[in-house]
């Protein structure tokens, strides 16, 4: 079975702090994900990558940064965390191919920032 | 800006009968749609996906798709209490790489 895992399932940070989310995937999946989900907004994508440091903004990057150094390594930061990124945080990865798609995601990071 | 629309309901069947949802998108290009299951406090996880034109068919769940009028569906026949979940319509556009993008979810309530 493919195994996303995330590093923290709960974090509370204070406004300011710098805020790293960590997510690492065991199948050898080229292509990683993170987005955020908010009541009634849906998931909405921040960052993506689809190779070894390489990334791509998504939907709404603003006040994020992602880092990939490893394949099986897809990192979030925020660098000075404000209270309207409190929301739950899903990372996911898939493999590149003509048939794919299915997101594979994390059990999610939820975020409060007081 | 690329949309995916859903109706956020909730959405109450009885049980035992036909749940269906409703998914929109903008873009013509789009190349694959899917429909994720996301019970309250858990992560989304692929039911159904599909490609082509016409229907798709998996046990009690049936995704169609209709590429001239931009909508896909997703049909769940004799719908039990244990489909009570918010359901997300994603998409995947074509060219560039794979990137989703998901609708805001309909929360179905199957009634006992």
């Amino acid at each position: 079975d493919v195994k996303v895992t995330q590093s923290s399932r709960y974090l509370v940070k204070r406004t300011g702090e710098k805020v790293f989310l960590e997510c690492v995937q065991d199948m050898d999946h080229e292509n990683m994900f993170w987005y955020r989900q908010d009541p009634g907004l849906g998931l909405r994508l921040i960052y993506f990558s689809y190779d070894v440091k390489m990334k791509e903004k998504g939907d709404i990057p603003e006040g994020y940064s992602v880092s990939r150094e490893k394949k099986e390594r897809f990192s979030l930061i925020l660098e000075s965390a404000s209270t309207n990124q409190t929301s739950m945080y899903l990372c996911a990865s898939t493999p590149t191919g003509a048939n794919t798609g299915e997101l594979f995601f994390g059990e999610g990071s939820r975020l409060t920032v007081l | 800006q690329k949309e995916v629309e859903q109706n956020s309901g909730p959405l109450s069947v009885p049980e035992g009968a036909i749940a269906s949802l409703n998914c929109t998108y903008s873009d013509r290009g789009s190349q694959s749609f899917f429909w994720y299951r996301q019970y309250s406090g858990k992560s989304p996880e692929l039911i159904m996906f599909i490609y082509s034109n016409g229907d798709k068919e998996d046990g009690r769940f049936t995704a169609q798709l209709n590429k001239a009028s931009q909508y896909v569906s997703l049909l769940i026949r004799d719908s039990q209490p244990s489909d009570s979940a918010t359901y997300l319509c994603a998409v995947r556009y074509s060219g560039g790489y794979q990137k989703v993008t998901f609708g805001t979810g309909t929360k179905l309530q199957v009634i006992p």
